[in-house]
């Protein structure tokens, strides 16, 4: 099936910096991507639906200045994590969807540990 | 809106066990209804997907179907194996502008003993 990457895997940052997560579809070309939020046992929670060469939708609670979405080409979106506090610390999950296909191939997630 | 509720795990199983993961949700107008796997280490897969009252998906010996009057995607297997371990997520899909988005259960962890 598809092939969805996330880069990096894993990532410890210190309080006030800012870091960037990466998703990639490795063998199609997305024109939608989502990001999703996972605490410990518990549900994903979409963050924001990015689509290519426009501005990123984010859900409800959300701060868009916080969570920097980039969708600049079909293959690849990024998501910035600015300022990151220790509340920020969570697994992060991106999924992207070809538009001839309903369904969502999902990234392996990426650990956001922050100190 | 939407919701999704997942019976709770931990859930251990012996090998060959009958396997059933509860999922019940609340929606608005028809969602599809998805069933998704994560081994450990991997991304989300989907498992398998029912999209209107009464289809029953399937797929690698699970499967579940739509019921719409008891609102549930109830996930089935016969004989579990070991290599059936790993986090099932029950998900409803409904469309939102240009996007199909999906809402999530919580999880349930599976592990299988041999």
């Amino acid at each position: 099936g598809a092939v969805v990457s996330q880069h990096p895997s894993w990532v410890i940052c210190k309080s006030g910096t800012s870091v960037k997560i990466e998703c990639r579809s490795l063998d199609f070309q997305a024109t939608t991507m989502f990001w999703y939020r996972q605490f410990p046992k518990q549900s994903l929670m979409l963050m924001a639906t990015s689509n290519e060469g426009s501005k990123a939708t984010y859900e409800q609670g959300v701060e868009k200045d916080k969570f920097l979405i980039n969708h600049a080409s079909l293959t690849l979106s990024t998501l910035t994590v600015t300022s990151a506090h220790p509340e920020d610390s969570s697994f992060y999950i991106c999924s992207a969807r070809a538009p001839s296909a309903g369904t969502q191939y999902f990234g392996p997630g990426t650990r956001l540990t922050v100190l | 809106g939407n919701s999704v509720t997942q019976m709770e795990g931990p859930v251990t199983l012996s090998e060959e066990a009958f396997l059933t993961i509860n999922c019940t949700y609340t929606a608005t107008g028809y969602p599809s209804l998805f069933w998704y796997v994560q081994y450990p280490g991997e991304g989300l897969q989907l498992l398998l997907k029912a999209t209107k009252a009464d289809d029953k998906g399937s797929n690698k010996g699970f499967e579940a179907t739509y019921r719409k009057e008891t609102t549930s995607f109830h996930l089935e297997k016969g004989s579990v194996q070991v290599s059936d371990s790993a986090v099932y997520f029950c998900a409803l899909g409904a469309s939102s502008g240009s996007a199909r988005q999906l809402t999530f259960g919580s999880g349930t962890q599976l592990t299988v003993l041999p």
